[in-house]
């Protein structure tokens, strides 16, 4: 089945640790993204992908990080830089290039940070 | 600034009647519109889209009308079920890449 892989699902972390957030996608899709869900606030953007070994900062990508060394990964670090990082982590992809193309989400990582 | 706008945190139908789900943009360089669907604690799922050079496109029980001049979108879901029960996110995207804003979204719940 093709589709998109987010692990873990649930992740408990102490203040002060980096953590890194799975994603894993087989529909050889060339773009992905990083999305963060807060209550009341809808889906702000990371970071982004178009394309292997190249990556952009989203509207709200200050303590974070991405890597992108191959086409079906795009692992996201929360450093500890990142004030808020509680949060509903979501990662997609889609068919890169102009707009046009639904993204696939993948089902979510609850992060939670004490 | 939000370019993207639900300005409807949550609505509430009946279940066989029409439920309207509104979105407003700022942006006129938007030329593509989507509604994705999502249930707590899961990501979201794809609906139905509309390109800007459409007024409607219709899938079933949704259709999604675009009003270009009052930079304006709505979802119609008839007739809706209690399994639609769940929250809506327009979004929108336009430029050079397939980056997609997202509204806050509105949480519909259909009542038997």
């Amino acid at each position: 089945d093709g589709g998109i892989t987010q692990s873990p699902k649930y992740l408990f972390r102490k203040e002060g640790q980096n953590v890194t957030l799975s994603c894993e996608q087989n529909l050889n899709h060339d773009a992905m993204y990083w999305y963060r869900q807060d209550p009341g606030q809808g889906l702000r953007l990371i970071y982004y992908s178009q394309i292997v070994n190249d990556f952009q900062k989203g509207d709200i990508a200050e303590g974070y990080s991405v890597s992108r060394e191959k086409k079906e990964s795009f692992p996201l670090t929360v450093t500890s830089a990142q004030k808020n990082p509680t949060a509903f982590y979501l990662c997609a992809s889609s068919i890169a290039g102009q707009g046009g193309h639904e993204q696939y989400f993948g089902p979510g990582t609850r992060l939670t940070v004490t | 600034d939000q370019q993207v706008k639900q300005n409807s945190p949550s609505l509430s139908v009946q279940e066989g009647r029409i439920s309207i789900l509104n979105c407003d943009y700022t942006n006129s360089m938007f030329d593509y519109f989507l509604w994705y669907k999502k249930y707590p604690a899961e990501g979201p799922t794809f609906l139905i889209s509309i390109s800007s050079i459409k007024d409607k496109n219709e899938d079933g029980r949704f259709t999604v009308f675009l009003n270009k001049s009052a930079k304006h979108l709505s979802l119609h879901i008839v007739p809706s079920q209690p399994g639609d029960s769940a929250v809506y996110f327009c979004a929108a995207n336009g430029g050079a890449t397939n980056k997609l804003i997202f509204g806050t979204g509105t949480l519909l719940a259909v009542q038997p």
